[in-house]
């Protein structure tokens, strides 16, 4: 049961353009929703993160915008550019409890010079 | 860096074999989490400890087994390997209880043949 679906699986955008990619999730509990940011031989980085009291986040050229009813949230990174190119995961969490990580399957993105 | 190291960087063992992957925590974190990465199943969570104690149990296989040492450094045993257990194996770290924030290390990538 895959509690977090993420889509596009792959994206590919120009320098400059907008990337969004989108999260759903089914566990209402979930109440911690970051973004990590993968490199090829890295780790997953943090990137942003957002908890379902507000509807929105911004962090520099990374935006979050969160929809409590319907269950999704989205990463759009504004001015897309080449270094931005890595695979994004969108996750969830409950605070308080675990705190494990759900993660999405994953967002490749390529931004073209 | 995100201050979670991981050893050893590589790992090549033969089918049937058994290894041990390190970890030691950002400095302060009391929580140690262990995730797989494979192209199939993604990102998936293993195992947690809290301060030595198993905390939660996800996707984790009776072969595989984990502990938390009094110096809160972690170590992930993996026993009888098969092929399919060849994967990126990362650790996490965190606060708990805290701003949720998750610290993962630049992984142990296990090749079994």
């Amino acid at each position: 049961q895959q509690q977090v679906k993420q889509s596009p699986q792959s994206l590919i955008v120009q320098k400059g353009g907008i990337s969004i990619i989108n999260c759903a999730y089914e566990n209402t509990a979930f109440d911690y929703f970051p973004w990590y940011q993968q490199f090829p031989g890295k780790g997953p980085a943090l990137l942003i993160a957002i908890r379902p009291d507000v509807s929105e986040k911004k962090e520099g050229r990374f935006t979050i915008s969160f929809n409590k009813s319907a269950k999704q949230f989205s990463l759009h990174i504004m001015d897309s550019q080449p270094g931005d190119s890595a695979t994004y995961f969108c996750a969830a969490s409950t605070q308080g409890g675990s705190e494990k990580l759900v993660f999405g399957k994953g967002t490749k993105l390529t931004v073209n010079p | 860096d995100s201050g979670v190291t991981q050893t050893p960087k590589h790992l090549i063992t033969a089918t049937g074999q058994r290894v041990t992957l390190r970890c030691s925590p950002r400095s302060g974190d009391l929580s140690v989490y262990w995730y797989q990465q494979s192209l199939d199943q993604g990102l998936q969570f293993l195992i947690q400890y809290y301060n030595g104690e198993e905390r939660a149990k996800g996707n984790i296989l009776e072969r595989f087994s984990a502990q938390q040492f009094p110096d809160l450094h972690s170590e992930l045993n993996l026993s009888s390997l098969e092929l399919g257990d060849s994967a990126l194996y990362f650790c996490a770290s965190s606060v708990m209880g805290g701003a949720g924030e998750q610290f993962f290390g630049p992984g142990t990538r296990l090749t079994v043949l």
